[in-house]
This record gives structure tokens, C-alpha cells and sequence, in this order.
């Protein structure tokens, strides 16, 4: 069965610090991978997608991702956080098994201090 | 402006009366999904469509009904809503299995 598990419910970091969330997953076959962020009242906006092809993802907003079969990790990683970046970010594991069914993490509530 | 339009955005209820949420794509997708999000519990599909007259359940179904007779249109039914049912919820389209949701703004639902 596929699962994700983001390890952290709350991040806190400093303006200008690196940023790092982190997400597991569990798939018995190559997934695809995503990371969406969720600002507040608003909805999903893709963040970055791994489908397989280079191990590190770069996204939009400076944040990139790195996958890592031998550890099943996929973590999100910024080198300077900003204000702006304060939201909830989401892991998602799609299994290729041709369902487009979405296995969505529990979130992490990043929150940048000034 | 590609979209999917949710409404409303906010909804207070009384337990049992029957309502419904819209939800319409405007990107000729085939793939459309209700999701429910809680604290703590991330999102969890509540039923999914492949095409139209196709649907199916997700991880959470009970309580509620969806629609797909049109392309771009997936209503959500609740039936008789209860106090549990209270949560934010997300409808979103995609174009191809595997592929990017588009996400609508979500409706947030209080059943008292």
C-alpha cells in the first residue's frame, strides 16, 4: 500500500534561514511525487513534481526537492526563507499503478519569523 | 483564466438539510475529485470522477453523493448533513492520470 508520512506538523525558522521539510513515502514501485503549498484561505498550488526523471526537482518560488530511493525520502528544501512562505505545505505519493488517486501527507505549517 | 470555480466559499447549515456544493472546470479535464480537509489529516478524497457518468469512491464517501453529467460540472450532495461533515473542502480537475490537479479555492462548510 502506498503512504506518506511528513515528519514534522510545525516548522519554524528565521527570514533569510534555509528551509527544510521533511516527507517519506512508502510505494512498493516508483512513484510519482509532489509538493503543494496552501497558503492561507486559499487553495493547492503545485509547488514542484518528480516523475522519475532527475533526482532533484527545482520548483517555483526557489524551493527544490530531492529523491532519494535508498532513504524513500522526498524533502523540500529553500536555501533562504521569506515572509511570503509562511503557509501548509503538502507531500503527495501517486501510485503508477494508472489511478489518479492521490495519497496526501498530514502537512507541515511552516512559519517564518522575522 | 483556466480555473475551477467552487461554491460558495463559506456555508453555515442546520443538521439535515440537504445541500449542495458546486464545482466546474473550464479546462475540458476528465478527471475531477472532492477532498475533505481537516486538522491534522491532511486531505482525503471523498469520491472521484474519470469521465462523465463515471464516478467512484474515495477513502471518505459516506454521507456524501457527487454528479458528473457534464464535462466541466461535479457537484457534491450532502444528503442529510451532520456536525462530522463540518470541514474545508477541495474540488479539483486534472487532465490525465498522474497528472497536476488544479485546485479550486475550496468551500468551507459548518454544520450546527
Amino acid at each position: 500500500a502506498q503512504s506518506v508520512t511528513q515528519l514534522d506538523s510545525h516548522v519554524s525558522v528565521s527570514e533569510g534561514t534555509p528551509v527544510l521539510l521533511r516527507c517519506n513515502y512508502s510505494s512498493s514501485y516508483s512513484p510519482s511525487l509532489f509538493w503543494y503549498v496552501q497558503h492561507p484561505n486559499k487553495g493547492l498550488q503545485l509547488l514542484l513534481k518528480y516523475t522519475s526523471a532527475a533526482t532533484l526537482v527545482k520548483g517555483i518560488n526557489g524551493f527544490e526537492a530531492e529523491f532519494k530511493k535508498s532513504e524513500t525520502s522526498f524533502h523540500l528544501t529553500k536555501p533562504s526563507a521569506h515572509m511570503s512562505d509562511a503557509a501548509e505545505y503538502f507531500c503527495v505519493v501517486i501510485p503508477p499503478s494508472g489511478t489518479y488517486k492521490y495519497i496526501f501527507g498530514t502537512g507541515t505549517r511552516l512559519k517564518v519569523l522575522a | 483564466e483556466a480555473q475551477v470555480t467552487q461554491n460558495p466559499r463559506y456555508l453555515i447549515t442546520v443538521t439535515g438539510k440537504k445541500l449542495t456544493v458546486t464545482c466546474s472546470q473550464n479546462m475540458n479535464h476528465e478527471y475531477m475529485s472532492w477532498y475533505r480537509q481537516d486538522p491534522g489529516l491532511g486531505l482525503r478524497q471523498i469520491y472521484y470522477s474519470m469521465n462523465v457518468e463515471v464516478t467512484d469512491k474515495g477513502d471518505v464517501p459516506e454521507g456524501y453523493k457527487v454528479s458528473r453529467k457534464e464535462k466541466r460540472n461535479f457537484p457534491l450532495i450532502l444528503e442529510s448533513p451532520s456536525p462530522n461533515q463540518t470541514s474545508l473542502y477541495f474540488c479539483a480537475s486534472s487532465s490525465d492520470m498522474g497528472n497536476r490537479y488544479t485546485f479550486g479555492s475550496g468551500t468551507r462548510l459548518t454544520v450546527v
